[in-house]
């Protein structure tokens, strides 16, 4: 059973929907992280969380995403506002000391 | 500020042979944890060795090793024994102590002939 399952694994989106990507870790992890990866290129850190809180976030993490953990074990990222090049796999991880485990992954495709 | 570089964007290499994978990374944190993950063409990212700075030995993990030369600054991968599943897109991470993030290579994609 994987560490982190993320749901959708692929979702179509017109561009300026919102839209949810959800991960659930399979145990008590402390640390959550976003990452995204455009085809063909490198991965991309977006947002890490621990204490329910954001305790860092890259320039890309701008104001059309925001993450939360409603209930205490779903880890969501919204994206408010779709733009075509936020087509990408996004993906969510947990640290699990001391392996970092991430998700099968979310493929978004904007159109 | 932390790097990872990944100097092979695309190896090949015979089946039952050993292959390594490069890694280089810069840091001027005494803590870190090195990871290789390995993605195949459907995507996701699939966790296989950990090597924290402060272990003396080798991390192994099945065919997998990790050649840690710490004044050097290199993390290599070797897979033993290359099958045909292990075609796939490799990175390198790393992620410090005082920090959060995991920082990724570029990547090195792997193919076995048979």
């Amino acid at each position: 059973e994987p560490e982190v399952t993320q749901t959708p694994s692929h979702q179509v989106t017109q561009m300026g929907q919102e839209v949810i990507l959800r991960c659930v870790p399979i145990s008590n992890h402390l640390y959550f992280y976003w990452y995204r990866q455009i085809l063909g290129q490198k991965v991309e850190f977006l947002v890490s969380f621990y204490n329910n809180e954001i305790s860092e976030k890259s320039e890309i993490f701008d104001d059309q995403f925001s993450v939360e953990r409603p209930d205490g074990s779903n880890f969501t990222l919204k994206i408010r506002s779709t733009k075509l090049e936020d087509s990408a796999m996004y993906f969510c991880a947990t640290l699990a000391p001391p392996a970092g485990f991430f998700g099968q992954g979310t493929r978004l495709t904007v159109v | 500020a932390q790097k990872i570089t990944q100097t092979q964007p695309g190896m090949f290499v015979q089946e039952k042979e050993a292959v390594t994978l490069d890694c280089t990374y810069d840091t001027s944190d005494q803590s870190y944890g090195l990871f290789w993950y390995k993605q195949p063409s459907s995507g996701e990212m699939i966790f296989l060795i950990y090597q924290g700075s402060y272990d003396e030995q080798n991390a192994t993990e099945g065919r997998y090793s990790l050649n840690f030369q710490k004044a050097r600054k290199s993390a290599n991968l070797v897979i033993s024994a290359s099958q045909l599943g292990d075609s796939a897109m490799y990175f390198c991470a790393m992620r410090s102590g005082t920090g959060n993030q995991f920082y990724f290579g570029t990547g090195t994609s792997l193919t076995v002939i048979p």
